[in-house]
């Protein structure tokens, strides 16, 4: 059963810096990994979608990576700044017969002005 | 361009009550999901139409919750009767069928709160 798991559950930092998220998955046999954003009250905006034969993705100071082999992905977020404040959430399709997501947990990022 | 839109954004219901939560798809998207977030448990899908056919409701919890697509435009998730535990945040999301890399899109979800 494929289970996704993110890490730190929060994560503060001041404006500015650069950060990573961490994304981890137990079965390598994934169609395609996406992350989104997800601010208080509202539903969630899809960030970056990596296909399973892609490496990484980018989309302006956000960059993801995908690692098959050992389960992980990563959301960089460069220039950090307060607006990023928000949840991010990773999720897997696990093949491309169905459209099922299966969502970490996420992380809640806080970035201090 | 509109959203996926759900009505309503709030609940508030007595146990035993029965409950409905309507939702919009994007005009022109042929696959609807329903999910269920709590703090527990985080994002659930509880079950998802293509072309306005079930095809997975292997994440509907119990019979009392059911869900239908009448026509591409509509969807109602019932919960009936409902219970505390089922308080939750329920959003709707759509996506085009067949394009497995198109993203989902969500709507802005109904607060359910089960007194």
């Amino acid at each position: 059963k494929q289970e996704v798991t993110q890490i730190p559950a929060a994560l503060s930092v001041p404006e500015g810096e650069n950060l990573v998220l961490n994304c981890s998955f137990t079965d390598s046999a994934i169609y395609n990994l996406q992350w989104f954003r997800q601010d208080p009250g509202k539903g969630l905006t899809s960030l970056l979608l990596i296909q399973s034969s892609q490496r990484e993705q980018t989309s302006g100071r956000l960059n993801a990576s995908l690692d098959k082999s050992s389960g992980r992905s990563t959301l960089y977020i460069a220039a950090s700044q307060p607006g990023d404040s928000a949840t991010y959430l990773c999720a897997v399709r696990p093949d491309g017969a169905t459209n099922k997501l299966i969502f970490g947990t996420g992380t809640l990022l806080a970035v201090q002005p | 361009d509109a959203g996926v839109i759900q009505s309503p954004r709030h609940e508030v219901t007595e146990m035993g009550q029965e409950v409905t939560l309507r939702c919009k798809p994007i005009s022109g998207h042929n696959s609807l999901f329903w999910y269920r977030q709590t703090m527990m448990r985080g994002l659930e899908l509880l079950i998802y139409f293509n072309n306005n056919v079930p095809i997975d409701d292997s994440g509907m919890p119990e019979d009392r919750f059911s869900a239908k697509m009448p026509n591409a435009s509509f969807s109602t998730l019932k919960i009936q009767p409902s219970e505390p535990r089922d308080s939750a945040v329920y959003f709707c999301a759509s996506s085009p069928q067949g394009l497995y890399n198109q993203p989902q899109h969500f709507g802005d979800g109904t607060r359910l709160s089960i007194l």
